[in-house]
């Protein structure tokens, strides 16, 4: 079956710009994850959508939003970008949420905020 | 969940050796205790799992033993060879309502 898929693959953005981010998780996984990663933070995590609802937010500031549409695809949104956001953003598909079950990760966007 | 502590952050060992890494966490109830590698440009990956119910699990060179009364599960490599060179994360859970917790990594390198 087909994989998680997150689109676009590199995205440059302008301090101030918004963005958005898409996954499209495995058919069949409800719960969808997304997370940050710098070099020398791991994974940070941002927040988990399960059937349309946010389950979880984790420590980020309001900039950082996201959704998840009926089909279970997630997009994440974060606005007035700073330097400081450029990473590469990882989303996750799961059966069960909480992390309870395997996590199935996409490729990533990787961001560069210039 | 919430509190977890991967450690140690970097670890070099000769190829052949054991390798293993260690992760504390703070939810005495979790019960999901997973371990994901992740290569380098790459994304991560589940190379091995286990449930509270269940001490230890082995899957051909990597094993993983669980102590709930210590909050602690580690990850066993043995005979190591290059491929084993990537970062490990750890991921304890415990329900569907909570936040999901990766700890913050293990370097492994494998030196010729």
């Amino acid at each position: 079956k087909a994989g998680v898929t997150q689109t676009p693959r590199y995205l440059i953005k302008t301090r101030g710009q918004q963005v958005t981010l898409s996954c499209s998780p495995i058919s069949g996984h409800r719960s969808v994850s997304w997370y940050q990663q710098t070099p020398g933070q791991g994974l940070q995590f941002l927040f988990e959508y399960f059937s349309e609802t946010q389950r979880n937010k984790g420590n980020f500031p309001g900039r950082f939003s996201g959704r998840q549409f009926s089909n279970s695809r997630s997009e994440m949104n974060v606005s007035t970008l700073e330097l400081g956001d450029s990473a590469l953003y990882l989303c996750a598909s799961s059966l069960e949420a909480g992390g309870v079950t395997e996590a199935f990760f996409g490729q990533g966007t990787r961001l560069t905020v210039v | 969940g919430e509190n977890v502590e991967q450690h140690p952050s970097t670890l070099s060992v000769q190829e052949g050796d054991s390798a293993v890494i260690k992760c504390t966490y703070s939810d005495s109830a979790s019960n999901y205790f997973p371990w994901y590698k992740q290569e380098l440009g790459k994304r991560p990956q589940l190379i091995i799992d286990i449930r509270s119910n269940v001490g230890e699990k082995k899957d051909q060179r990597i094993a993983v033993t669980l102590n709930k009364t210590a909050k602690h599960f580690s990850l066993h490599i043995t005979e190591t060879q290059p491929e084993d060179s990537a970062v490990y994360f750890c991921a304890p859970s415990y329900s569907s309502a909570s936040k999901i917790i990766f700890g913050s990594g293990t370097r492994l390198s494998i030196r010729p």
